[in-house]
């Protein structure tokens, strides 16, 4: 059955460094998230993509954080400078148009986070 | 207060019992759908319903909203110890845009004592 995969599973950085999480959504899907989930919290939403472009983004995604989608398989989130409250679970999720099942997100398995 | 709230926070039952958890929201919603998380792993998508249905089965899963409350349950038959994880509501409520974010509860903490 085909899964959204992420990497790293866990990375960890310090204060003030960039980081990339990556995705690979499933192939024909058309719409990519990102969450995050602090630890012992919710899962928040930060942002939904979708032909190139930001569809909808949380107060939480910043002007620090960015997403991309380089080529025709992976999806990023960049965050440009860490902060400690960066610290988190992030999860990739994406979803297809078909009309039966357009309203499940497929979720990755998460990358952990930790800013130092 | 916020949207998808469940409770309770933690339960713990023997293996064969039935467990209820529970999911209250906010703003009116477009659907409602429940997701299980083994620790420190992703989330797993269970089950949707939509605002204009009232009950739904999925194997040993029955959901049902209470549009008029706000409110949805679920309820898994028969547990067993691999049914131990964290359950979420989250919802999607009705908006312009066609993202369908989803808004997630603080989860229901599930042991299956064996």
């Amino acid at each position: 059955e085909p899964e959204v995969t992420q990497t790293p599973s866990h990375q960890v950085t310090q204060m003030g460094q960039e980081v990339i999480l990556r995705c690979v959504p499933i192939s024909n899907h058309l719409y990519f998230y990102w969450y995050r989930q602090i630890l012992g919290q919710k899962v928040e939403f930060l942002v939904s993509f979708y032909n190139n472009e930001i569809s909808e983004k949380s107060e939480i995604f910043d002007d620090q954080f960015s997403v991309e989608r380089p080529d025709g398989s992976n999806f990023t989130l960049k965050i440009r400078s860490t902060k400690l409250e960066d610290s988190a679970m992030y999860f990739c999720a994406s979803r297809t148009t078909l009309l039966a099942i357009k309203e499940t997100q497929y979720f990755g398995p998460g990358t952990r986070l930790l800013v130092l | 207060s916020q949207q998808g709230e469940e409770d309770p926070q933690a339960l713990s039952i023997q293996e064969g019992e039935n467990a209820t958890m529970n999911c209250s929201y906010k703003t009116s919603i477009n659907n409602l759908q429940w997701y299980r998380q083994n620790s420190g792993r992703g989330l797993v998508h269970l089950i949707l319903i939509r605002s204009n249905e009232r009950e739904k089965h999925s194997g040993r899963l029955r959901v049902t909203l209470d549009t008029s409350k706000k409110s949805s349950s679920l309820l898994i038959t028969a547990s067993r110890a691999a049914d131990t994880a964290s359950y979420f509501c989250a919802t999607r409520s009705y908006s312009g845009a066609g993202s369908y974010q989803l808004t997630f509860g603080k989860g229901t903490k599930l042991s299956v004592i064996p």
